[in-house]
């Protein structure tokens, strides 16, 4: 079964309003967390990793301010779009690597399609 | 910095035909290689992965072998399948804990 669960999995906000997306680890603890941007037929980007306690690393390009993450738990981290436009509307990806022996595996969550118009 | 090369897609093959997908990568250090697949209005699911030099992944029919010295990680398969429609993304990892480079993905469409 999903070990890492996205909230909501579709979501249409209107222009300006700002959207909330859950990423959680369902049986296991992440202190990291991390979120992809994923456009038409195209690859994942990466958005930033989310950490448990302390602020988010934004990769070059992505607007702290725009995309606000928080992670207030070892088993959630939270995206906020703000201030949505046309432009955002992508499909939104979250990740968290659950430790399996010496190694981790990252495990995604199913997805957020987002909407704006 | 790290990056991902992928074939470009779309593929379109028969069913039961030899696939082939290429993926070369630049990366510091010893990555570890994923190959990923999403199926239509899905989230991306591991398929194989391979954590170090000549180290082959396999599941589902699929395998791919883990080149230094090409610095690639090709997937294949001997006899796809029709279920086998998907997109598939080749990817790496400084760490296993760590943020993933993934290529542009391979659009596969296999037809009865």
């Amino acid at each position: 079964g999903a070990v890492v669960s996205q909230h909501p999995s579709r979501v249409i906000c209107k222009s300006g309003t700002s959207v909330k997306i859950e990423c959680r680890s369902l049986d296991f603890q992440a202190t990291t967390m991390f979120w992809y941007r994923q456009f038409p037929k195209k690859s994942l980007m990466l958005m930033a990793t989310s950490n448990e306690g302390s602020k988010a690393t934004y990769e070059q390009g992505v607007e702290k301010d725009k995309f606000l993450i928080n992670h207030a738990s070892l088993t959630l981290s939270t995206l906020t779009v703000t201030s949505a436009h046309p432009e955002d509307s992508s499909f939104y990806i979250c990740s968290a690597p659950r430790a399996g022996g010496p190694t981790y595996e990252q495990y995604f969550g199913p997805g957020t399609r987002l909407t704006v118009t | 910095g790290n990056s991902v090369t992928q074939m470009e897609g779309p593929v379109t093959l028969s069913e039961e035909a030899f696939l082939t997908i290429n993926c070369t990568y630049t990366a510091t250090g010893y990555p570890s290689l994923f190959w990923y697949v999403q199926y239509p209005g899905e989230g991306l699911q591991l398929l194989l992965k391979a954590t170090k030099a000549d180290d082959k992944g396999s599941n589902k029919g699929f395998e791919a072998t883990y080149r230094k010295e090409t610095t690639s990680f090709h997937l294949e398969k001997g006899s796809v399948q029709v279920s086998d429609s998907a997109v598939y993304f080749c990817a790496l990892s400084n760490t296993n804990a760590g943020k993933s480079t993934f290529g542009d993905g391979t659009t596969l469409t296999v037809k009865p």
